[in-house]
């Protein structure tokens, strides 16, 4: 089945460092890719996303490139800040499981320090 | 913010008891998920709902059923609940699917604790 892996964390960076969270992904067929993040105490919101190879998702100063050729969805951030501190979440959607439901890998907690 | 209120929003429950946990939506939105967070595993769907009284599976839903007998509400029930249940329940909701959509809008979740 489809699946999604992202590297462990937690993270540690200081301020206006440079982020990089890597993001792999398994699926047949030509999946629809995504970054969410999770803030303390909050419910996940949509960061970025991607629906074909080559394609590049960026907001918020976070960019991420689908690239098929090696399956993955590195989410990347050239100066990080304190506020940019969560939980977030590789995720795909249009594999084996078709488009209604949205898989996730198993998160990457970020912490930056001023 | 999309407008979704689960409830209830912490529950502490003891094991062999149902419990319910309510997702109200008033976006009008066609598409209604149940996740739950867990540490090591991300998010893991449970189950979803493509309209009313349509549902499906997700890859956790033993000790789960879901029910959606109106647009704005989508019911989940665990009929006895284990400690295994103990997590984080987020309702998700969704207005269309397909290759170009995908953004799903989150509740803020509901803690429950099964002792």
């Amino acid at each position: 089945g489809d699946s999604v892996t992202q590297m462990e964390g937690p993270v540690t960076l200081s301020e206006e460092a440079c982020l990089t969270i890597n993001c792999t992904y398994t699926a047949t067929g030509y999946p629809s890719l995504f970054w969410y993040v999770q803030y303390p105490g909050e419910g996940l919101q949509l960061l970025l996303k991607a629906t074909k190879a080559d394609d590049k998702g960026s907001n918020k100063g976070f960019e991420a490139t689908y690239r098929k050729e090696t399956t993955s969805f590195h989410l990347e951030k050239g100066s990080v800040q304190v506020s940019d501190s969560a939980v977030y979440f590789c995720a795909l959607k249009g594999g084996s499981g078709g488009y209604n439901k949205l898989i996730f890998g198993a998160g990457t907690r970020l912490a930056v320090h001023p | 913010d999309a407008g979704i209120t689960q409830s209830p929003r912490h529950k502490v429950t003891e094991t062999g008891t149902p419990v319910t946990l309510r997702c109200h939506q008033t976006e009008n939105h066609r598409y209604m998920y149940w996740y739950r967070q867990d540490p090591g595993h991300g998010l893991r769907l449970i189950h979803y709902s493509y309209g009313v009284k349509d549902t499906d599976k997700g890859e956790v839903s033993d000790g789960y059923s879901v029910s959606r007998s109106k647009t704005e509400d989508f019911l989940l029930t665990l009929e006895s609940a284990t400690s295994s249940q103990t997590s984080v329940y987020f309702c998700a909701i969704s207005a269309t699917s397909g290759v170009n959509t995908g953004e799903l809008f989150f509740g803020e979740g509901s803690r429950l604790t099964v002792l």
